[in-house]
């Protein structure tokens, strides 16, 4: 079975803080995907990555920074948090460009 | 443009009833990908099928069963005699082989309420 952690299912951070996401798979998958859902819109992807080290911007990225070091694991990173990033933010990873996505268990985030 | 349009924002239903969950999609690649996946409260979205363009069988899965038809560019979901776990938001989801993105384009989601 393919397994999708995410750091924390729920966070509280203040505006102006520095938040970091974490997100780990265990399929050896080569790509990795950071989404937000928002009410109305649906998935939206902020950032991904198809190898180590290797990014690319997704339709959302302004606000956001990400980190590959390692395969197993893709970071999301808000430099500068804004009450506009309350959101909900997902993980997704896969073996191919036309795999089967799958999801971790998703990251609740508040921007006070 | 590549678009997935789940039309239908929110449906509620009594228990053992069926429902249909429409999914329209376009894209003008002859190769792509469509996906269902399922989120439950709890927010993780869970894989339900994947369809390439050129399969265009019907699928069942126990209660689930899906009607992929080319001709309407449209990817509906049937649930049989409906349970309260079915309860959830469902998601439509397109990739395109050409493209080369890695992307899903994802409808904007059906909230399913199952009523005991």
């Amino acid at each position: 079975d393919v397994k999708v952690t995410q750091s924390s299912r729920y966070l509280v951070k203040r505006t102006g803080e520095k938040v970091f996401l974490e997100c780990v798979q265990d399929m050896d998958h080569e790509n990795m995907f950071w989404y937000r859902q928002d009410p109305g819109l649906g998935l939206r992807l902020i950032y991904f990555s198809y190898d180590v080290k290797m990014k690319e911007k997704g339709d959302i990225p302004e606000g956001y920074s990400v980190s590959r070091e390692k395969k197993e694991r893709f970071s999301l990173i808000l430099e500068s948090a804004s009450t506009n990033q309350t959101s909900m933010y997902l993980c997704a990873s896969n073996g191919g460009a036309t795999d089967t996505q799958y999801f971790g268990p998703g990251t609740r985030l508040t921007v006070l | 443009a590549q678009k997935v349009t789940q039309a239908q924002t929110e449906i509620s239903v009594v228990e053992k009833e069926d429902v249909t969950l429409d999914c329209v999609y376009e894209t003008r690649d002859t190769t792509y990908y469509l996906f269902w996946y399922k989120q439950p409260p709890s927010g993780e979205l869970v894989f339900l099928i994947r369809r390439n363009s050129f399969d265009e069988q019907n699928e069942i899965s126990g209660r689930y069963s899906w009607n992929f038809q080319k001709s309407t560019s449209s990817f509906n979901f049937t649930i049989t005699a409906s349970q309260v776990v079915d309860s959830a938001v469902y998601f439509c989801a397109l990739s395109e082989a050409a493209s080369g993105t890695y992307k899903y384009i994802f409808g904007t989601g059906t909230r399913l309420k199952v009523l005991a």
